[in-house]
């Protein structure tokens, strides 16, 4: 299994510009959900999904889209990029709300 | 809201015991977790804890749950340059979300 893959690893954007972070996972996860890491901060939850089709916002889900048209895939949108969303950003899978959660390697960004 | 603090910085130096400390504000978490991050990397698992427990042991990692004080502490044994990360304490709050702390930062120095 490759576990959870995130892609770009890294990506500078202009304000204003849009862009989509990648996430997928091969373990038959129900459970997705994208973070991001601020410092000082910890990690705080942008959006989750509990299953295909079904999508909530976290903590702090202004200015990100999500959608989950698959189980495989949950696919994290900036529709018009801010220097406020420079942050690391992770995506997490379980096979449900309190089982364990699997983390990806990350996406760094960079808004100018 | 649920919220988790951690102290931000624990420098030890190496062979001595390690303590994270956390507390958490939501009674109705049902476990607990303690995840470990190296430089540059995500995040790993290190261990969890259910809400009944009082103590859960795993090789060099001890935590201790204190439910009555919402206090949860990890203990590594022996602490090597290698467990020099940051550590994160979360818990599963109201609202199918994972809650996470700020982070504390531990220095093993040889």
């Amino acid at each position: 299994n490759a576990g959870v893959t995130q892609t770009p690893k890294f990506q500078v954007l202009k304000t204003g510009q849009s862009m989509t972070l990648q996430c997928a996972q091969d373990m038959n996860h129900e459970y997705m959900s994208w973070y991001r890491q601020d410092p000082g901060m910890g990690l705080r939850l942008i959006h989750y999904s509990v299953g295909a089709g079904i999508t909530d916002q976290g903590e702090v889900p202004n200015g990100y889209n999500v959608s989950r048209s698959t189980t495989e895939d949950f696919p994290l949108r900036l529709l018009s990029a801010a220097p406020s969303q420079t942050s690391v950003y992770f995506c997490a899978s379980s096979y449900g709300r309190t089982e364990t959660q699997y983390f990806g390697p990350g996406t760094r960004l960079l808004v100018l | 809201g649920e919220d988790v603090e951690q102290s931000l910085f624990l420098s030890v130096r190496e062979g001595d015991s390690s303590v994270i400390n956390c507390t958490y504000t939501d009674s109705s978490s049902t476990y607990l977790y303690w995840y470990k991050q190296e430089p540059g990397a995500g995040l790993q698992l290190l261990t969890y804890i259910f809400s009944n427990m009082d103590m859960k042991q795993d090789q060099r990692l001890t935590v201790l749950l204190n439910k009555k004080d919402k206090h949860l502490s990890l203990r590594i044994a022996d602490t090597q340059t290698g467990d020099s990360a940051i550590y994160f304490c979360a818990e599963w709050g109201y609202g199918n979300k994972l809650v996470f702390g700020a982070g504390t930062i531990l220095r093993v120095k040889s």
